[in-house]
């Protein structure tokens, strides 16, 4: 099976900062890629898909880009309800598997 | 505007079935363009893809070989649901437990159900 690996596990960043999160997949998985946001006690709201397509209704701050095996999801500009955990999931072919998350605080 | 309800035990006890169900609304069980799956996730295994059901013409199901034995994810075309059957469960199984849409095979879970934590314990 195809792993998803995430980095970092966790970051700390200032309102404002420029944040980036990244995802290495074990092979390539062309830009079946997927950007999930968990806010604390929340459902994963999924952010971006096909690598680098936002969601709808999803702010302009957060970007996805990346093909083949390195995905990356920036937030240009972090804002304090950016707080949450961000996880990665790859969807080229089952089984679906998600990378560990990735806890951004302020 | 899709909306998926879960319902189900919090508590089952080691050995036992866990049984939950989700309720769709603006979506169809049936539909041959989408597929309902079942997450769950807990803080040892993060979110983890159990298995799923969709129709083309005739009903699928994939698993995630992790589950295989233990697992069953049925469609209630009657009811408009699915539910999720798991089997033996050990206090490995306690986790919050979803389920998910996705539009097909090449598209991520774009709606998801409230969650339903699920504790394995006598």
């Amino acid at each position: 099976d195809i792993q998803v690996t995430q980095s970092p596990s966790s970051l700390s960043a200032s309102v404002g900062d420029r944040v980036t999160i990244t995802c290495r997949a074990s092979q390539g998985i062309s830009n079946k890629l997927a950007w999930y946001q968990q806010k604390p006690g929340k459902v994963p709201k999924l952010l971006v898909y096909a690598a680098s397509t936002l969601q709808s209704g999803v702010p302009s701050r957060f970007s996805g880009s990346g093909s083949g095996t390195d995905f990356t999801l920036t937030i240009s500009s972090l804002q304090p309800e950016d707080v949450a955990t961000y996880s990665c999931q790859k969807y080229d072919a089952a089984p679906w598997t998600f990378g560990q998350g990735t806890k951004v605080e302020i | 505007q899709v909306q998926l309800q879960q319902s189900g035990p919090g508590l089952v006890k080691p050995s036992q079935t866990l049984s939950l169900t989700c309720a769709i609304s603006g979506d169809s069980v049936s539909s041959n363009s989408v597929a309902w799956n079942w997450i769950r996730q807990s803080p040892s295994r993060g979110l983890e893809w159990l298995g799923r059901t969709f129709y083309r013409s005739q009903w699928y199901h994939d698993y995630a070989v992790s589950m295989k034995g233990r697992i069953t994810i049925n469609p209630d075309t009657s009811k408009n649901q699915f539910s999720l059957q798991l089997n033996s469960v050990t206090p490995e199984d306690t986790a919050w437990y979803y389920c998910a849409r996705d539009r097909g095979s090449y598209y991520p879970f774009d709606y998801w159900g409230q969650g339903t934590l699920v504790t394995v314990s006598s």
